[in-house]
């Protein structure tokens, strides 16, 4: 099975605070997406990257960055913390030549 | 520009009723529809649709694809409190030579004893 790992399940943090969110997949998989989830308004994607050091801006980058070091490991770093980015973030990866998405437990993430 | 829309957004139905919920589409490069059943963690995968009239079925979960009218239902018999979930609906789209999801909003079911 597929088995994709976020760093946290729950985090607090300060505005203006530096935040690093953490998804390591174990399948080779090409592919690692970010998303954040927000009632009403579905998976909104930030950031995904098609390869090791490659990156791609989503849906809502804005305040958002990240690393892609590794094959296995895709990071999203909050340089300043805002109240607005409260929030489930959840982290997915895929195969090349498929379309499922498997997705990690996530982050519940409070700014305050 | 691409969007997927469901309906309705919530529902609460009693235990042993059949539910039906849509998802419709308008995507360039359509490539399949996903399902995915999310309660308190990460969505987990139901279905993968890419042929219009084809039923998928698993258990008391069944889907469909109208790739001409451009929908998808999913349909849940002799619901269970279990069902009560968020169901997420996502369209997959060739970019490129890459995909892209393009995400619906949900649908939160609520199975009342």
């Amino acid at each position: 099975d597929v088995k994709v790992t976020q760093s946290s399940r729950y985090l607090v943090k300060r505005t203006g605070e530096k935040v690093f969110l953490e998804c390591v997949q174990d399948m080779d998989h090409e592919n690692m997406f970010w998303y954040r989830q927000d009632p009403g308004l579905g998976l909104r994607l930030i950031y995904f990257s098609y390869d090791v050091k490659m990156k791609e801006k989503g849906d809502i980058p804005e305040g958002y960055s990240v690393s892609r070091e590794k094959k296995e490991r895709f990071s999203l770093i909050l340089e300043s913390a805002s109240t607005n980015q409260t929030s489930m973030y959840l982290c997915a990866s895929r195969g090349t030549g498929y379309n499922e998405q498997f997705f990690g437990p996530g982050t519940r993430l409070t700014v305050l | 520009e691409d969007k997927v829309v469901q309906s309705p957004l919530s529902l609460v139905v009693h235990e042993g009723d059949t539910v039906t919920l849509n998802c419709s589409y308008e995507v360039t490069n359509f490539r399949s529809l996903l399902w995915y059943k999310q309660e308190k963690k990460a969505p987990t995968f139901l279905f993968m649709l890419t042929s219009s009239g084809i039923e998928k079925k698993s258990g008391r979960l069944s889907s469909i694809l109208d790739k001409k009218e451009l929908f998808s239902i999913l349909n849940i018999t002799a619901t269970q409190t279990g069902d009560s979930a968020v169901y997420l609906c996502a369209v997959v789209a060739s970019v490129d030579s890459n995909y892209q999801l393009i995400w619906g909003a949900g649908t939160k079911l609520i199975i009342k004893p």
